[in-house]
């Protein structure tokens, strides 16, 4: 079966461009999850959806994120304009059983801002 | 609120040695916990579980005991591999139900042959 798919796998780009990430998430699943990871800071939680609805997106850094979930197969993470300090690996995760359920996790986006 | 501690990594130990990771938690109930390993330039996946007090998880020859007592799940693998060397997170999942899995900040393992 497939698992979560993220795309782009890299990415880079110059201070100041949009960016947008995306995510397939696994079919059924109805919760999904967008997490970034860096040295310094870990894994962070960036927000989350179920069943298509924002449920909580108080770990977006600035107004500079947003995020959608138009429908049960697709979710972007976006951000504009872009700098240097959002480099990263961004994750996406979706799970079967809600948000407390075991999650499955893309191969993640890793973002370089120039 | 719910937390999670894991030891402080980076954990480094030679093939078919012995291996512990720490973690405890604090939590209102009994959670859920979860071992996660990330290998590198991977995404995170589900190495073991377990929902109850006293289970045992174990999956890959690892293993760790859901002790309430104690509030801990220690990871444990009595003979470490070179392809076991990756970050590995702690988590638990709240009997509340409204928040998500909450992570440790994970430990860095390197096995040296």
């Amino acid at each position: 079966d497939a698992g979560v798919i993220q795309s782009p796998r890299h990415e880079v780009t110059e201070m100041g461009q949009e960016v947008t990430l995306r995510c397939k998430p696994i079919s059924g699943h109805n919760s999904l999850f967008w997490y970034r990871q860096t040295m310094m800071r870990g894994l962070e939680l960036l927000i989350y959806f179920n069943n298509n609805v924002p449920i909580d997106d108080s770990g977006m850094p600035e107004d500079r994120f947003s995020a959608k979930m138009p429908n049960a197969s697709f979710s972007t993470l976006k951000i504009q304009p872009s700098e240097p300090r959002d480099s990263a690996v961004y994750f996406c995760a979706s799970s079967l059983a809600g948000i407390t359920g075991e999650l499955f996790f893309g191969e993640g986006s890793r973002l370089t801002v120039l | 609120g719910d937390s999670v501690t894991q030891m402080e990594g980076p954990v480094t130990l030679s093939e078919e040695a012995f291996l512990t990771i720490n973690c405890t938690y604090t939590a209102t109930g009994y959670p859920s916990l979860f071992w996660y390993v990330q290998y590198p330039g991977e995404g995170l996946q589900l190495l073991l579980k377990a929902t109850k007090a006293d289970d045992k998880g174990s999956n890959k020859g690892f293993e760790a005991t859901y002790r309430k007592e104690t509030t801990s799940f220690h990871l444990e693998k009595g003979s470490v591999q070179v392809s076991d060397s990756a970050v590995y997170f702690c988590a638990l999942s709240a009997i509340s139900g409204n928040t998500p899995l909450v992570f440790g900040k994970g430990t860095r393992l390197s096995v040296i042959a």
